[in-house]
């Protein structure tokens, strides 16, 4: 079946460093993926969209890279800052519907 | 205004009672979801609704049913509710624009379930 693995540990980075988030996948060959951002009581906020056939995608802090062989997802946020501190999901076009990640918990340390 | 707006936003209930949870949005989107986040589980879809006349069961429909009463409104349904379904709700609109599956999925801010 369709599996999506994020790092279910906390991510600990001190401020001004680049955080690095990792979103591997199963039995899968998405055609696109999806991140998202999750506060502590809030509703996940969509952030970006990576096609299978773009390798990088960035906005203004965010990068993110989709590797179709390694079934690899990586987001990436640079000159991090304490704000950005939230779980970060990653979402692909499955079965029903959507599958989402357990996603990745980030803490920026100022 | 939240364009997705979801009501309660906390509820403590008995085992048993029969509960329904709301949702409206603002967003004009044709398709709307019903997830359940669980520790450790993350976000699983109940139900989703493509359009007024479209409803369809997700990963994990059971004991659960849902009612489309109109394009901005979709409410979830618990009919006799059990500890194990204690978890954080979350609706969920999306634009079918397209192929409709990459558009991005817009979401309300939870209810919290609690069932004693």
């Amino acid at each position: 079946s369709q599996k999506i693995e994020q790092n279910s540990e906390a991510l600990n980075i001190q401020e001004g460093k680049t955080a690095t988030l990792t979103c591997n996948y199963t039995n899968y060959s998405p055609a696109y993926l999806q991140w998202y951002r999750q506060d502590p009581g809030r509703g996940p906020v969509f952030l970006l969209l990576i096609r299978e056939n773009e390798k990088e995608k960035r906005k203004e802090r965010l990068k993110v890279t989709f590797d179709t062989t390694l079934k690899q997802s990586l987001f990436h946020i640079t000159a991090s800052q304490p704000a950005d501190s939230a779980t970060y999901l990653c979402a692909l076009p499955g079965t029903y519907k959507y599958i989402f990640g357990t996603g990745t918990r980030l803490k920026v340390l100022a | 205004d939240a364009d997705v707006t979801q009501t309660p936003r906390n509820r403590i209930t008995k085992t048993g009672k029969r509960i329904m949870l709301e949702c409206s949005q603002t967003k004009g989107h044709d398709r709307m979801y019903w997830y359940r986040q669980d520790p450790g589980l993350g976000l699983r879809l109940i139900y989703y609704s493509f359009d007024v006349k479209d409803i369809n069961k997700g990963e994990i429909s059971d004991g659960y049913s849902v009612s489309r009463q109109a394009q901005a409104k979709f409410s979830l349904s618990l009919e006799s509710a059990i500890p194990n379904q204690t978890a954080l709700y979350f609706c969920a609109t999306s634009d079918g624009g397209g192929t409709g599956g990459d558009q991005p999925q817009h979401f309300g801010d939870g209810t919290r379930l609690s069932i004693l």
